[in-house]
């Protein structure tokens, strides 16, 4: 199975703030990297998919990049709606594995 | 607009077995994949299963073979997965999802439904 390690666990940061995360995969999984935003007692929801493209509907202040086994997600100008859990999800090989996510505190 | 729309909540004890539908509407059924996954308290998503509801064709994680089983009723556009032998660690949030066919990102969730697993 591919392993997602995703960094920080957590980060506090405030709003208007810049934040990335990172997720690294233990082997290339070329660009099917997917981003995913989890409020609590919620369903996950898409935010970017193939690393950099953003899902439609999604604010343009979310951004994703990399390939092979490293990539970022990036929010610029944090809004009190962005504080969440983040996960990373490889899409290269069954089983679909998640990061452990990380937890984006005020 | 799409909708993924689960059964609810379920309390099995060890041992037995637990069937969780997901009806799919707005979207043509057979042009996405269905995906199962699931969250343990505290936990990140695990992925346990997908169906092609066009061909019935169905993968499961290693780790779930022989314990999972998904079918699909394409005349009522809805998905099932069937899990056996549940034990303690099996209580859970499960959730169905689309999937894109050349991509299996999840793009719509449904709204989940929790397993509880207790004698």
């Amino acid at each position: 199975d591919i392993q997602m390690t995703q960094s920080p666990s957590s980060l506090s940061a405030s709003v208007g703030d810049r934040v990335t995360v990172t997720c690294r995969a233990s082997q290339s999984i070329s660009n099917y990297l997917n981003w995913y935003q989890q409020k609590p007692g919620k369903a996950p929801k898409l935010l970017i998919y193939a690393a950099s493209s953003l899902e439609s509907g999604v604010p343009s202040r979310f951004s994703g990049s990399g390939s092979g086994t490293d990539f970022t997600l990036t929010i610029i100008s944090l809004q009190p709606e962005d504080f969440a859990t983040y996960y990373c999800q490889q899409s290269y090989s069954i089983p679909y594995t998640f990061g452990q996510g990380t937890k984006l505190e005020i | 607009q799409v909708q993924l729309v689960q059964s609810g909540a379920e309390v099995k004890q060890p041992g037995a077995s637990v069937k969780v539908s997901c009806e799919a509407s707005g979207y043509t059924f057979t042009g996405y994949y269905v995906h199962w996954v699931r969250q343990a308290p505290g936990q990140g998503p695990e992925w346990m299963a997908r169906i092609n509801p066009n061909t019935g064709a169905t993968n499961y994680a290693q780790r779930f073979q022989g314990r999972v089983a998904v079918t699909r009723d394409t005349s009522i556009t809805t998905v099932y997965m069937d899990l056996s032998r549940l034990r303690s660690d099996d209580t859970a949030v499960y959730y169905c999802a689309r999937g894109k066919y050349n991509w299996n990102d999840f793009d719509y969730w449904g709204p989940g439904t929790q397993v509880t697993v207790s004698s």
